[in-house]
């Protein structure tokens, strides 16, 4: 069975730009989950989407957004990039979110994006 | 302060030691309990999964949860150096919320030959 996917691994942006970052679930998986990790804060939670629809938010600013699609592939989306966006951006997918031992969280490799 | 403390490390131990792994929280709401292993350039990968307090092992691998310390714990028998990465606890509250998982900033462990 394929793993959760993330593209593209690597970006590069300058201030003020907007990037799109893409995540692919494992199949038959229908919650995504996004997290931010930095050296400093660590891993934090962003949001998380269940059969299209946006079900928990993290505390970030409303630059930070996402959207699932019909097939559970997931995309997030920061506007107006900062310097402290720079950091790894995980994906997490499960059956339905629920966290009980039958429906953990699967992680991407990570997208580092780096905003200079 | 945050929700869930963790020693940054680095951690340092020879080979085939047993290594002890540590979180403390606040929330008194965390029920669900997990450990995750994060290699360089990895996403996190999940070692360990415990409901409410009690004790879990699987191989070499054993987690504690003290709910009355709000302490959490991760021990390795027998260390390899393929067990060399950084170890994240996380944690969350109830059944419906299950997919917020508030983590550890990590234990970056290495395991010398």
């Amino acid at each position: 069975k394929a793993g959760v996917t993330q593209t593209p691994r690597y970006l590069i942006k300058t201030r003020g730009q907007q990037v799109t970052l893409s995540c692919s679930p494992i199949s038959g998986h229908r919650s995504v989950s996004w997290y931010q990790q930095t050296p400093g804060q660590g891993l934090q939670f962003l949001f998380e989407y269940f059969s299209e629809t946006q079900r928990n938010k993290g505390n970030f600013p409303g630059r930070f957004s996402g959207r699932q699609f019909s097939n559970s592939r997931s995309e997030m989306n920061v506007s107006t990039l900062e310097l402290g966006d720079s950091a790894l951006y995980l994906c997490a997918s499960s059956l339905a979110g629920q966290g009980t031992s039958t429906d953990t969280q699967y992680f991407g490799p990570g997208t580092r994006l780096t905003v200079l | 302060q945050k929700e869930v403390e963790q020693d940054p490390g680095p951690l340092s131990v020879p080979e085939g030691a047993i290594v002890s792994l540590n979180c403390t929280y606040s929330n008194s709401a965390f029920q669900y309990f997990m450990w995750y292993r994060q290699y360089s350039r990895k996403g996190p990968e999940l070692l360990m999964y415990t409901y409410s307090s009690g004790n879990k092992e699987d191989g070499r691998f054993t987690a504690q949860v003290d709910k009355s310390s709000k302490y959490i714990s991760l021990f390795i028998r027998d260390s390899q150096p393929s067990d060399s990465a950084t170890y994240l606890c996380a944690m969350s509250a109830r059944s419906g919320t299950a997919s917020k998982l508030t983590f550890g900033t990590g234990t970056r462990l290495q395991v010398t030959l």
